[in-house]
C-alpha cells in the first residue's frame, strides 16, 4: 500500500521560502509513469492544485503560482519537494501531496493516493 | 472563486439519497474525465470516483458518478452518518486556468 507523508516547518515568515517534502513509502517513486503533486487548502476554503513533477523531473505548475514555485524529485530518497518563495499570509494553508494515477501506458486524470496534509502558517 | 462550481452545502437524512452537482466548461469537464473526492477534516482526501463513473476498489456501490456535457454529478444512496464530509469534484483543464481544477467543495451533512 502506497503511503505519502508531508513534512516541513509549520511556521514560515513573510517573504521567506516555504519548503515541504513528501516522502513516499510502499513503492518506488520512479516506478511506472506516476507524477507527484502538491495541492493545498486555504482555511475554510476548497482545494487548489499547486503543481506536479514527473519521475523524470519535469514539472507543471499552476499558472497563478508559477513565478514563485519549484517542485523537484529526489529518487534516491524516494521523495519530492515543494519550494514556494516570497510567501505571504495568503499562502497559509494545509498542504497535501498526492499521486496522479498511471494506467500502465498513460497518465490518468485523478489522484489516487494522498498524504494527511500539513498546516503551514505564514506569520511573523 | 473555483472554475468548477459545486453547491456549498447539502443535507439529507440517513438512508436517503443525495446528488451533488459540479458545473464546469468546455475546456475542463466538457473535455476531460471528472473525479470525485471525499474529505473528512484532518484526514487525507479519498478518491471516490474516477473517469466520470468508475469506483476504485473498496468504494461501495452506494457512490456513483456521471457526466453530461459540461456538468457532472455524484450520487450517494443509502446515506450513512459516516458519509458526512466535504466532497470535491476535479477535472483537468486545457485552458490557461489548468491543468487541474477542483470544485469549491460541498459540505454534506447527514441529519
Amino acid at each position: 500500500q502506497v503511503q505519502l507523508q508531508e513534512s516541513g516547518p509549520g511556521l514560515v515568515k513573510p517573504s521567506q521560502t516555504l519548503s515541504l517534502t513528501c516522502t513516499v513509502s510502499g513503492g518506488s517513486i520512479i516506478s511506472g509513469g506516476y507524477s507527484w503533486s502538491w495541492i493545498r487548502q486555504h482555511p475554510g476554503k476548497g482545494l487548489e492544485w499547486i503543481g506536479y513533477v514527473s519521475n523524470s523531473g519535469s514539472a507543471i505548475y499552476n499558472p497563478s503560482l508559477k513565478s514563485r514555485l519549484n517542485i523537484s524529485i529526489d529518487t534516491s530518497k524516494n521523495h519530492f519537494s515543494l519550494r514556494l518563495s516570497s510567501v505571504t499570509a495568503a499562502d497559509t494553508a494545509v498542504y497535501y501531496c498526492a499521486r496522479r494515477g498511471w494506467s500502465g501506458s498513460y497518465q490518468e486524470y485523478y489522484f489516487d493516493y494522498w498524504g494527511q496534509g500539513t498546516l503551514v502558517t505564514v506569520s511573523s | 472563486q473555483s472554475v468548477l462550481t459545486q453547491p456549498p452545502s447539502m443535507s439529507a437524512a440517513p438512508g436517503q439519497r443525495v446528488t451533488i452537482s459540479c458545473f464546469g466548461g468546455t475546456s475542463n469537464i466538457g473535455y476531460n474525465y471528472v473525479s470525485w473526492y471525499q474529505h473528512l477534516p484532518g484526514t487525507a482526501p479519498k478518491l471516490l470516483i474516477y473517469d466520470n463513473n468508475k469506483r476504485p476498489s473498496g468504494i461501495p456501490d452506494r457512490f456513483s458518478g456521471s457526466k453530461s456535457g459540461t456538468s457532472a454529478t455524484l450520487d450517494i444512496t443509502g446515506l450513512q452518518t459516516g458519509d458526512e464530509a466535504d466532497y470535491y469534484c476535479a477535472a483537468w483543464d486545457i485552458s490557461l486556468s489548468g491543468p487541474v481544477l477542483f470544485g469549491g467543495g460541498t459540505k454534506l451533512t447527514v441529519l
